[in-house]
C-alpha cells in the first residue's frame, strides 16, 4: 500500500540544537518528494522537491536529502522562528499529493 | 512574489446549507487542486482541475462538491448542502504544470465551520 509516514510526531529543541526530521514512503516509482513548512492556522508553504536518490536541497538552516525509502530534514543550530509543523508530501496518482501527518517542531529559546 | 489568495478567511454555515469557496491561483499556473484539512488530521487531497475540467479525484469529492473556473482568474470549490463532518480547512493550491515536474503553492485556506 501507497503510505507517507513521519516521524517523530513532535519535537522540542532548544535553540541552537540540531536534529533531523525524517519521511519515510512506499510507493513504486517515486516522481519527487516535497516538503512544506505549515504554521498554525495557515496554508503548507513550500520548502523543497527531492527527486532522486541521493539528492539534496538546502535553505538558510534546513537541508533535506533523499534515499530509496525516506527523506531527512535536517535542521541546524536552529531559532524559535522555525518552529512550525513539517510536513512532507509524494504523489500517487497523476497531480494529487498525498501528506504525511507531519512533525510538529518546537523550537525553545 | 506572486501568491495563491482565498476567500473568505472564515466561512461558519448551517448544516444544509450551500457554501462557495474562492481562490485566485497564481497568474501563470494551470493546474489547479482543493485539499481540506480537519482539525489535528493530515491534508487530504480532493480535485485537480485543468482546462476547464477536473482531471483526477478523490473519493472524499462526491456529488456534493463540484469545482468551476468561472472567469480568467477565480477557481471555486462549492458544497451544495454542507454537513457537520465538512468542518475542516480548505485549502486551494496551484502548479506552473503537472505535478511530475512543478511543485504546488498553497493558499492561506478557509476555515469552513458547518454548525
Amino acid at each position: 500500500e501507497d503510505q507517507v509516514t513521519q516521524s517523530p510526531e513532535a519535537l522540542r529543541l532548544q535553540e541552537g540544537e540540531s536534529s533531523s526530521l525524517n519521511c519515510s514512503y512506499t510507493v513504486s516509482g517515486l516522481r519527487g518528494l516535497f516538503w512544506y513548512r505549515q504554521d498554525p492556522g495557515k496554508g503548507p508553504e513550500f520548502l523543497f522537491t527531492l527527486y532522486s536518490a541521493g539528492e539534496e536541497k538546502e535553505k538558510e538552516r534546513l537541508k533535506a536529502t533523499l534515499t530509496k525509502k525516506e527523506s531527512f530534514l535536517h535542521i541546524t543550530a536552529p531559532k524559535p522562528e522555525d518552529s512550525a509543523t513539517y510536513l512532507c508530501a509524494v504523489p500517487f496518482g497523476n497531480e494529487k499529493l498525498t501528506f504525511g501527518t507531519g512533525t510538529r517542531l518546537t523550537i525553545i529559546p | 512574489e506572486p501568491e495563491v489568495t482565498q476567500t473568505p478567511s472564515h466561512q461558519v454555515t448551517q448544516m444544509g446549507q450551500e457554501v462557495i469557496l474562492r481562490c485566485v491561483p497564481i497568474s501563470n499556473h494551470l493546474y489547479f487542486y482543493w485539499y481540506r484539512q480537519i482539525l489535528g488530521q493530515k491534508v487530504e487531497f480532493l480535485v485537480s482541475f485543468y482546462n476547464n475540467e477536473i482531471s483526477e479525484k478523490s473519493e472524499i469529492f462526491d456529488d456534493q462538491f463540484s469545482v468551476e473556473r468561472p472567469d480568467g482568474s477565480n477557481f471555486t470549490l462549492k458544497i451544495r448542502s454542507t454537513k457537520l463532518e465538512d468542518s475542516a480547512m480548505y485549502f486551494c493550491a496551484s502548479s506552473r504544470d503537472r505535478l511530475i515536474s512543478y511543485e504546488q503553492y498553497f493558499g492561506p485556506g478557509t476555515r469552513l465551520t458547518v454548525t
